[in-house]
């Protein structure tokens, strides 16, 4: 079965200051990975996929990018936080059928 | 594009009640349906799933039955514990993006 690690779990950032969350994917070889963000008391919203490496689908534009250096990698940047990026990060995978897996999430809070 | 509608919350019951959460969705096509749980703090885990019309899918005494006719996949429990107080999602498969569409959720507080 697969396992999804997410880095770091929790994490408090100042305004204006860079971001980097790390997703890896175990037991699965080309997942579909996906990152999504779940506001305070909100639903999830789907910021990014990607079906292979260099592969990357933008949900939502705004100061977010996603990178996939690695088949089982999957990375999620900002060059500037807004407070408004605060909030749960969840990564996904996905393999030949679209059940979707979750990772434990990690909390960031801008402040 | 997909969209997934459930209840509002939240929604508190008595250890032992019978629970019912809805859920309509509207898609292009007979997407699969699932059912997810997020416990405080954690990501989420897939509850149930169904992946065409009148499949009922069923875990830990939940089940839902995908119903074309009235688009929707509500989900059921016959008793209740407080251990299911969680926040319940909804979502629909969404083939074209090989990505799902979550409702809003909906949070389930089990008194005792």
């Amino acid at each position: 079965s697969q396992t999804i690690h997410q880095w770091p779990a929790t994490l408090v950032q100042p305004v204006g200051s860079p971001l980097s969350l790390e997703c890896t994917v175990e037991g699965t070889s080309n997942p579909n990975l996906y990152w999504y963000r779940q506001a305070a008391g909100r639903g999830l919203q789907l910021l990014f996929y990607s079906v292979g490496i260099g592969q990357i689908s933008s949900e939502v534009p705004q100061n977010l990018s996603a990178s996939r250096p690695q088949d089982r990698q999957f990375i999620l940047s900002s060059k500037k936080l807004l407070l408004s990026d605060s909030g749960f990060y969840l990564c996904a995978t996905a393999g030949s059928t679209d059940t979707q897996y979750f990772g434990p999430g990690t909390r960031l809070t801008v402040l | 594009g997909n969209s997934v509608t459930q209840m509002e919350g939240p929604v508190t019951l008595s250890e032992e009640a019978f629970l019912t959460i809805n859920c309509t969705y509207t898609a292009t096509g007979y997407p699969s349906l699932f059912w997810y749980v997020q416990y405080p703090g954690e990501g989420l885990q897939l509850l149930l799933k169904a992946t065409k019309a009148d499949d009922k899918g069923s875990n830990k005494g939940f089940e839902a039955t995908y119903r074309k006719e009235t688009t929707s996949f509500h989900l059921e429990k016959g008793s209740v514990q407080v251990s299911d107080s969680a926040v319940y999602f909804c979502a629909s498969g969404d083939t074209g993006r090989r990505a799902l569409t979550f409702g809003s959720g909906t949070r389930l507080q089990v008194q005792p």
